[in-house]
């Protein structure tokens, strides 16, 4: 079964710093992977996601994330946090061949200071 | 080009009671997903329909939850009887064909049982 962990609960940064946020997935075959960024009381938004080829991915707002599959990883990257870009962050994992259903991991929540 | 539409925003039961909540997917799209996320965690799937039928209701409980995704108006999730632990918030997504993977999630509806 494919699961997702993220394992950062909570991570705060400088506006203007750089961000990364980890996700950890564990999938026996070549995985989509995604990542969805949710701000408080709304649904979530599709940042970018990963299907194949090119392992470095460029999202919306600024935001990349690589897949390394050796170390079964796809990490967020910002080179410059926003204060707009306080939310929560989830990376998803979905099987290849079915697009029935994305698992998801817990999530980490982005708080920016100013 | 309106997005998924969630309807109500914001749900209160009292236990035993019934709730349906309404999904409209985005124009063109005959794909739906319900997820449903509890407190502190990330989504989980519940069941994926297109019109007419259920093509995957892997992840919803045994008993008093339902779904139809009808040939005219909007996706429904019925749950009957309800009890405290359904208290939370509840995502359709959409997409316009199978195996694709850009999902679209409405704002979700925040179900509260009292």
């Amino acid at each position: 079964a494919q699961s997702v962990t993220q394992p950062d609960i909570h991570i705060t940064v400088s506006e203007g710093a750089s961000l990364e946020l980890r996700c950890n997935y564990s999938y026996g075959a070549t995985p989509y992977l995604f990542w969805y960024v949710q701000s408080p009381g709304q649904g979530l938004q599709l940042l970018l996601k990963y299907f194949s080829g090119d392992t470095l991915v460029q999202g919306i707002k600024g935001f990349e994330a690589e897949f390394k599959r050796s170390q079964s990883s796809f990490n967020l990257r910002k080179p410059s946090v926003h204060w707009s870009d306080a939310a929560e962050y989830f990376c998803a994992v979905g099987a290849a061949g079915t697009a029935s259903k994305l698992t998801f991991g817990t999530g980490t929540r982005l708080q920016v200071t100013l | 080009n309106a997005g998924v539409m969630q309807n109500p925003r914001h749900l209160v039961r009292r236990r035993g009671q019934e709730a349906r909540l309404r999904c409209s997917p985005m124009k063109g799209h005959s794909h739906v997903y319900w997820y449903r996320q509890l407190p502190e965690e990330g989504l989980k799937f519940m069941v994926y329909l297109q019109k007419e039928n259920i093509i995957d209701e892997s992840g919803m409980p045994k008993e008093r939850f339902s779904a139809e995704f009808p040939k005219e108006g909007p996706s429904i999730l019925r749950i009957q009887q309800v009890v405290r632990g359904d208290s939370a918030a509840y995502f359709c997504a959409s997409s316009p064909r199978h195996e694709d993977y850009g999902y679209t999630f409405g704002s979700g509806t925040r179900l509260t049982v009292v």
